[in-house]
This record gives C-alpha cells, structure tokens and sequence, in this order.
C-alpha cells in the first residue's frame, strides 16, 4: 500500500503570493503523483501531475517538484488568485490502475 | 471533457438498510473506482474495477461490494448500512493507455440515520 502525508492543513496566503503545499509518501515504488483541487461542494478536478521520470513540471502559474530520494513532492502555486481559493489534495499511486491514496487536504485561502 | 454522472446525487438511509449508489460514464473508460470523502478529508478507495463483470478491492472496502454489469456502469453497494458509512461518494473512471488522469462524477452524499 502507500500513505501520503501532506502539510500544512490550512493556508493563508496574501494576493500575488505563492503558496506551497508539501506531501511525502512511503512506498518508493510510487510513479505517479497528481494535484486535485476541490471547490465547496464540487468534485475533485486534476490540475496538475507528475511522474516519476520527471523532478519538475510547471503549466499556468503551478509547478509541482518531485524528489524521490527524499519522497517528497510539491506544488507551488505562484501569483495567488481568489480563485485559487480552495481544497487542495495530493495523492500518489504505485499503479494507476490500482486507484490513487490521497493526502488529508490543504484548505487554502487567498485574502486582499 | 469526460463525462461520469451518479446518482442518486443526494440519499438519507437507515440504519441496517440497504443502499446502492449507481455510476454510468460515457467515454468508453474501462477503469472505474469508488472513493468516499469523510467531511474535511481526503478521498479514500473503496473498490475498483478494470473490465465489466469484475471487481476488486481498494483500501476500505469492509461493509462495501461493488458491481460492473457493463462498461459504462459501476454501483457501490450498502448491503447493511451504518452510521459510519455517512460520507460522500465520488465515482472516477479513467482510460488505460491515455494518461493517468481520473475523472470523478460529482459525488453522491449520503447520511444514514
């Protein structure tokens, strides 16, 4: 199996500023590590994801790192938004098809 | 755009009833799931399945079967339903072979009193 520990469970982020959230996983088989973003209410949307033959990726104002010695990965959002106000998990799988474990959730809040 | 509906979207069960949560895509996936998201948590995965007529279990799923009578659809079924089991559920299906993403329908809330 795999467990995913992500922090911090709340942010608080200034308009313009970044905001990064940080997950570990235990399994070093893991291969695949995506970003979902959850509004109230709504389901969880994929943002961005990374694999384990890459340590960097970045698409509109996100960029995820991946370290796999220390098996930590990241995600940076750059530029803060209001709309960027949200719930943020990661989650990491050995195998795709075997369905993703997820982080607890970063709620993030971006005021004026 | 994938498209993964479920329904019931909304249920209030008893205590020791039976409940069962449908899914249907429309993307010809061949991968289907099923997660349930506590209040303030992340997702956890109850079943899955990879092809119609077979299923297999996730990381929680006591208290849970699931079935795929076709590709298009995958139920969670509540065979004894208890309190523990208020939640809301999401169903995600994804493509093998076409990238990784999972596409999640919009959630079934479920209480059970």
């Amino acid at each position: 199996g795999e467990q995913v520990e992500q922090l911090p469970s709340i942010l608080r982020v200034q308009e313009g500023s970044s905001a990064s959230i940080n997950c570990t996983y235990e399994n070093s088989a893991s291969n695949y590590f995506p970003w979902y973003k959850q509004e109230p209410g709504e389901n969880p949307k994929l943002i961005i994801d990374i694999r384990s033959n890459m340590e960097r990726k970045q698409t509109q104002g996100l960029i995820v790192l991946l370290d796999k010695k220390a098996k930590r990965f990241s995600l940076h959002i750059t530029d803060t938004q209001p709309g960027d106000s949200a719930m943020y998990f990661c989650a990491a799988t050995t195998d795709y098809a075997q369905g993703l474990t997820f982080g607890l959730g970063t709620r993030v809040s971006v005021f004026p | 755009e994938a498209a993964v509906t479920q329904s019931p979207r909304s249920k209030v069960a008893v205590t020791g009833g039976k409940v069962t949560l449908s899914c249907h895509q429309t993307n010809n996936h061949d991968y289907m799931y099923w997660y349930r998201q506590d209040t303030g948590h992340g997702l956890r995965l109850i079943h899955y399945s990879y092809v119609a007529d077979s299923t297999e279990k996730g990381d929680i799923p006591d208290g849970y079967k699931a079935s795929r009578p076709s590709q298009e659809n995958f139920s969670l079924i509540l065979e004894l339903a208890s309190l523990s089991q208020t939640a809301v559920y999401f169903c995600a299906s994804t493509l093998s072979g076409q990238g990784y993403e999972q596409y999640f329908g919009p959630g079934t809330r479920l209480t059970v009193l």
